[in-house]
């Protein structure tokens, strides 16, 4: 089955705590990006990839890093979580770019207290 | 900065009803656009893509039409049934004029729909 993962699905953290996120696809996809959404702001880029080793920064790429070593992979790492990353994130993938139809995975609900 | 903008932010309807969302967004200048069906617990699953050269898709009950130069999309729904209360969502993607122009996706907040049985 095609599919975008994720884990955790579910993660209550503390300030400060260094966190990574993995996301993982089955598609042999070469772009893949992160979002977070938030009530009020709606669905908001972070980071995307085009292809292995060529990532760059969304909208609000402030205090997340990314690394794209596997074409599958694309983990979502927090070096010095804060309680304004609380927030419900989302991996995309897609053959190229955004120009084409966005495979999301489940989503990973994160809590920074 | 594109801006997408969705009205209502929520809808409840009877069972049966036609119902229509609608998106807008203000630059015209945009490579396709996607409407995106939300439910809870679970991502976003990709309803329509209409390309900034057509008019409109169908996929079933479900009917999408971009009027690229006003800068609108609606999302028609027939005969709604409850199965298809979800938050949906429409995001446009800009033309790939540089080489990472075409990789991102600007949403709008979405409409909530209800139907109820």
């Amino acid at each position: 089955e095609a599919q975008v993962t994720q884990n955790p699905r579910y993660l209550i953290t503390v300030t400060g705590k260094k966190l990574t996120v993995t996301c993982s696809q089955n598609m042999n996809h070469e772009y893949m990006s992160w979002y977070r959404q938030d009530p009020g702001l709606g669905l908001r880029q972070i980071y995307y990839s085009m292809n292995v080793e060529v990532t760059d920064k969304g909208d609000v790429p402030e205090g997340y890093k990314v690394s794209r070593k596997e074409k599958r992979n694309f983990p979502l790492i927090l070096e010095s979580p804060s309680p304004n990353q609380t927030s419900l994130y989302f991996c995309a993938s897609s053959w190229t770019g955004a120009l084409y139809e966005q495979y999301f995975g489940p989503g990973t609900r994160l809590t920074v207290t | 900065k594109q801006e997408v903008t969705q009205i209502p932010a929520a809808l409840s309807v009877p069972e049966g009803e036609n119902l229509v969302l609608n998106c807008s967004f203000t630059d015209s200048a945009i490579y396709n656009l996607q409407w995106f069906r939300q439910d809870p617990g679970k991502g976003l699953t990709s309803l329509l893509l209409i390309q900034s050269s057509q008019r409109e898709q169908t996929s079933g009950r479900l009917n999408a039409s971009l009027d690229k130069s006003s800068g609108r999309s609606t999302l028609y729904i027939a005969a709604s049934q409850p199965g298809d209360s979800a938050t949906y969502l429409c995001a446009v993607t800009p033309p790939p004029i540089i080489k990472t122009s075409g990789s991102r996706l600007t949403f709008g907040e979405g409409t909530q729909l209800t139907v109820n049985p």
